[in-house]
């Protein structure tokens, strides 16, 4: 079946650099993707989305780019805080329907 | 004000009960879902609701039944619990027609002994 990401990696970064997390996807068809930021104990939060007919979105601290050739998403985090140490997840779903797929998660530790 | 809440939070319960979660919205979306989330966070939609139909059910043991007693509520009835049944289920709702953003409930964790 098609799939999104399906490993938990952990990016470990310093307090005040950018973060970058990666998502590839396979399903072709996808219209819309979507970033959730998931912290312990909490359900996922939306953090920023984007249709398949952009390549770039931005929103406060966060840039998504989407890169359909090769089907990649990405999530960029600038000047990342201790706030940000959270599970990052990308979901993508097709126009048909609201069902999202998920991917496995990034988890994202700020070092102080 | 509470968007998406469910209940309980934790949930501890031996093999073979039967158990249910709820779940309420008060966003006026059409829409409700439930997700599983096992214990590598791996996400994946069990359900959803659209004006208390079903329009998506993923291949879930019919051990899992939802209920849609109106718009606002999805509840999660599961019989005869299994061991692999822990996990933390999430509840989520969006507006319908069309791509919209999906809002979590804080999720319920269920054990099974």
């Amino acid at each position: 079946g098609e799939s999104v990401g399906l490993h938990l990696p952990t990016l470990s970064v310093q307090e005040g650099d950018n973060s970058i997390i990666n998502c590839a996807y396979s399903n072709s068809a996808s219209d819309y993707f979507i970033w959730y930021k998931q912290e312990s104990g909490k359900g996922p939060q939306f953090i920023i989305d984007i249709r398949s007919n952009m390549d770039k979105r931005q929103g406060q601290r966060v840039t998504v780019l989407l890169n359909k050739t090769v089907k990649h998403l990405s999530l960029q985090i600038a000047a990342t805080q201790p706030g940000d140490s959270a599970v990052y997840f990308c979901a993508e779903t097709e126009a048909a329907g609201n069902k999202l797929t998920f991917g496995g998660g990034t988890r994202v530790l700020v070092k102080p | 004000d509470t968007a998406v809440s469910q209940t309980p939070k934790y949930l501890v319960t031996q093999m073979g009960n039967d158990k249910s979660i709820k779940c309420e919205q008060n966003l006026g979306h059409d829409t409700m879902y439930w997700y599983k989330q096992d214990s590598k966070k791996f996400l994946k939609i069990m359900f959803s609701y659209n004006n208390k139909e079903l329009i998506i059910n993923e291949t879930v043991p019919n051990r899992f039944s939802p209920k849609s007693p109106d718009k606002a509520h999805l509840n999660l009835h599961i019989n005869s619990l299994e061991l692999g049944d822990s996990a933390v289920y999430f509840c989520a709702s969006s507006r319908s027609g069309g791509l919209n953003e999906q809002f979590f409930g804080p999720g319920t964790r269920l054990t099974v002994l």
